[in-house]
């Protein structure tokens, strides 16, 4: 099936500083989502990108929709302790197809 | 305002024994899910019900079966649990099953013994 490779795998930064991480795809995706996962939650939609090449922020985080449409990238700035979690990017081909999901970027942010 | 929610959070069963997993939704939505989540593979869906009355295998289907057993309920049940099983498994939901917008319950973390 199709693979969503996310990168880093994890991440240690230092409050304050910015993150940058990434979703890169074999095949074209039409819609990319990121959702961040709590420790001990469910997932939580952070942004939704429905157009090759769109940059959308929520607060302190951007995400883009990449042009080939085989890529994602999120970024945040100033990090806090909350920024703590998992996030995993998510691709979906068509309205109506189910999610593909990456296997996750883990965030620790040292106060 | 509840959300999505899952019961029961923990559980251990023993190899051959079954259980079913509880989710209802309080948003009317029409569409809902069950995934598992091991770690590193991020999140793979077992089986859907893109509406009341219609369910459909994902991804991962073997060894599980659903239930919809009205909009809000939508039930996740084990009938010979294996060691492989062991896992994470959220229930979501959306307003359609078009939309990639998902709302997940807290999860209901599994132990095959």
């Amino acid at each position: 099936g199709q693979q969503l490779n996310q990168s880093p795998q994890s991440m240690f930064i230092q409050e304050g500083e910015d993150v940058s991480m990434n979703c890169t795809s074999s095949s074209i995706f039409n819609t990319w989502l990121w959702y961040k996962q709590d420790p001990g939650e469910g997932p939580v939609l952070l942004i939704a990108l429905y157009k090759a090449g769109e940059l959308t922020s929520n607060g302190r985080l951007t995400a883009q929709f990449g042009i080939t449409r085989k890529d994602s990238f999120l970024n945040i700035s100033a990090s806090i302790p909350s920024d703590v979690g998992i996030y995993f990017c998510a691709g979906q081909l068509n309205a109506g197809n189910m999610l593909t999901f990456g296997g996750g970027t883990r965030l620790m942010v040292k106060p | 305002n509840a959300g999505v929610t899952q019961t029961p959070k923990f559980q251990v069963l023993k190899t051959g024994q079954s259980m079913t997993l509880q989710c209802a939704q309080d948003m009317n939505h029409n569409s809902m899910y069950w995934y598992r989540q091991d770690p590193g593979m991020g999140l793979r869906l077992i089986y859907y019900s893109a509406s009341e009355g219609t369910t459909d295998k994902g991804e991962v289907p073997n060894g599980y079966n659903v239930s919809r057993l009205n909009k809000r309920e939508f039930s996740l049940r084990l009938e010979s649990a294996a060691p492989s099983q062991t896992s994470v498994y959220f229930c979501a939901s959306s307003i359609t099953r078009t939309t990639g917008e998902l709302f997940f319950g807290e999860g209901s973390r599994l132990t095959v013994l």
